[in-house]
């Protein structure tokens, strides 16, 4: 079984300001780790994910994730807000061995980008 | 394609009738899913399910029931409805081919009086 933890449930910044959303998760096998994105009064779309490779990975709208195994985190990072940033972001772990296509999602973080 | 669809978008029930949440994909995908998102709770996953024919109780399935006649549908009924079911309610679909990154729909926002 797996856990995620979103270590910040609301996370306030002005426009321009960098932002990192914390996410921890816990697994006894190898996953698949996701960000999916949540725009007010719509569904969940994927924002990036790590599959292998390069621990580094990035979406088309300047965010980053950086996996990190030995502290099990994979925190969300933008280097400078835009207010069109304002969403819910989630955090996902999929297990690669049991493959029957669930995901695990953490409780989600509020990021409200001020002017 | 539409990719997943859902009907209706808001429903209002009162307590103990019963109803069905519609969901639909075409991408093909063999496994769907059911979540309901509460506010600070995330998504929590009611019903899954692997293939037609197949389908598994999820993390919180008490007063839900699925099918999965075809590939493509997957609708999930309440039984009969109480306060605590009020929520939004997510179908998603997703394939082994795209390493389980889920496919989500627009969402049913249902309150129960």
């Amino acid at each position: 079984a797996q856990s995620v933890t979103q270590l910040d449930s609301q996370v306030p910044v002005f426009e321009e300001a960098p932002v990192e959303l914390r996410c921890n998760y816990s697994s006894s096998v190898s996953v698949y780790l996701f960000w999916y994105v949540q725009y007010p009064n719509q569904g969940l779309q994927l924002l990036l994910k790590y599959l292998s490779g390069s621990t580094l990975v990035e979406s088309i709208n300047g965010f980053e994730a950086e996996f990190n195994k030995s502290q099990t985190s994979f925190h969300l990072r933008k280097p400078s807000v835009h207010i069109s940033d304002t969403a819910e972001y989630f955090c996902a772990v999929s297990d690669l061995t049991t493959n029957a296509g669930k995901s695990t999602f953490g409780d989600g973080t509020t990021l409200t980008v001020k002017p | 394609n539409a990719g997943v669809t859902q009907t209706p978008k808001f429903q209002v029930l009162k307590t103990g009738q019963s109803m069905t949440l519609q969901c639909a994909q075409d991408m093909n995908h063999e496994y769907m899913s059911w979540y309901r998102q509460d506010p600070g709770m995330g998504l929590r996953l009611i019903h899954y399910s692997v293939g037609a024919g197949i389908t598994d109780q999820g993390e919180v399935p008490n007063g839900y029931n699925v099918s999965r006649s075809t590939t493509e549908d997957f609708p999930l009924r309440l039984l009969s409805a109480a306060p605590s079911q009020t929520s939004v309610y997510f179908c998603a679909s997703t394939t082994g081919f795209s390493y389980n990154e889920q496919f989500f729909g627009p969402g049913t926002r249902l309150t129960v009086l």
